[in-house]
């Protein structure tokens, strides 16, 4: 059975650094882009990004480049998100998805992020 | 404000069917195959429930089907259970932009 399990929520003030996480097992880890997705409450998700665990290339959406990154560690099928310094419009429910195609397929359950001061 | 235009909420009893629609554009739900649409209940993770327009995965129920018209999507529920209460998303591959958009969900309630 795929399985994506993110880490806990967060509670963070701005300017902090945070680094989440999203645990993949069931599945070939290599085989799968992890893909990142924001939802703010009240609104619809937005995609982020994703990387590719097999050789860690990354795409950003426009929206977010160069304010998070991507990484994993294929050692422990695990993907990372990851702000340098935090913003309190950071704050909404992360998830990661897998992504075999052209669909968004497998999902963890979602990571709270509050920022604030 | 959300890519993908859907209704906010839903109802029906058990045993009837409703659809739920999502509209979007030439550049992403009418340029393409690739919407899909997904199950959301409360502190669970999102399920895929149809993809490529109107397949769907292994193991969803056949009570849940998919079409599209132009820049429109749809997902039809037929007999309705107790448990389809949940929020439903759809998702289109984009051709500008972030290369997936997403409807702001529709919540359905079974009277």
């Amino acid at each position: 059975e795929v399985q994506l399990v993110q880490s806990g929520a967060e509670v963070k003030k701005p300017g902090e650094s945070l680094r989440i996480s999203c645990y993949g097992s069931g599945y070939n880890f290599n085989n799968f882009w992890v893909n990142w997705l924001r939802q703010k409450p009240g609104t619809g998700l937005e995609w982020m990004g994703y990387i590719n665990p097999s050789d860690s290339y990354t795409k950003y959406s426009p929206s977010f480049q160069g304010h998070v990154t991507f990484s994993v560690d294929k050692s422990i099928t695990t993907a990372y998100l990851q702000w340098s310094s935090l913003k309190v419009s950071d704050s909404a429910m992360y998830y990661c998805a897998t992504s075999s195609g052209a669909e968004i397929d497998y999902w963890g359950q979602g990571a709270l992020v509050n920022v604030s001061s | 404000q959300s890519a993908l235009t859907q209704p906010a909420s839903v109802s029906g009893s058990p045993g009837q069917s409703i659809t739920i629609s999502c509209t979007g554009t030439s550049s992403d739900v009418g340029h393409n195959s690739h919407v899909s649409w997904y199950q959301h209940h409360p502190d669970k993770a999102p399920k895929l429930l149809i993809y490529e327009v109107s397949n769907r995965p292994s193991g969803v129920s056949n009570r849940f089907s998919g079409s599209k018209s132009a820049n429109t999507a749809s997902l039809t529920i037929s007999g309705l259970q107790a448990e389809d209460e949940a929020d439903y998303f759809c998702s289109s591959r984009s051709s500008s932009g972030p290369l997936w958009v997403f409807g702001g969900g529709t919540k359905l309630t079974v009277l």
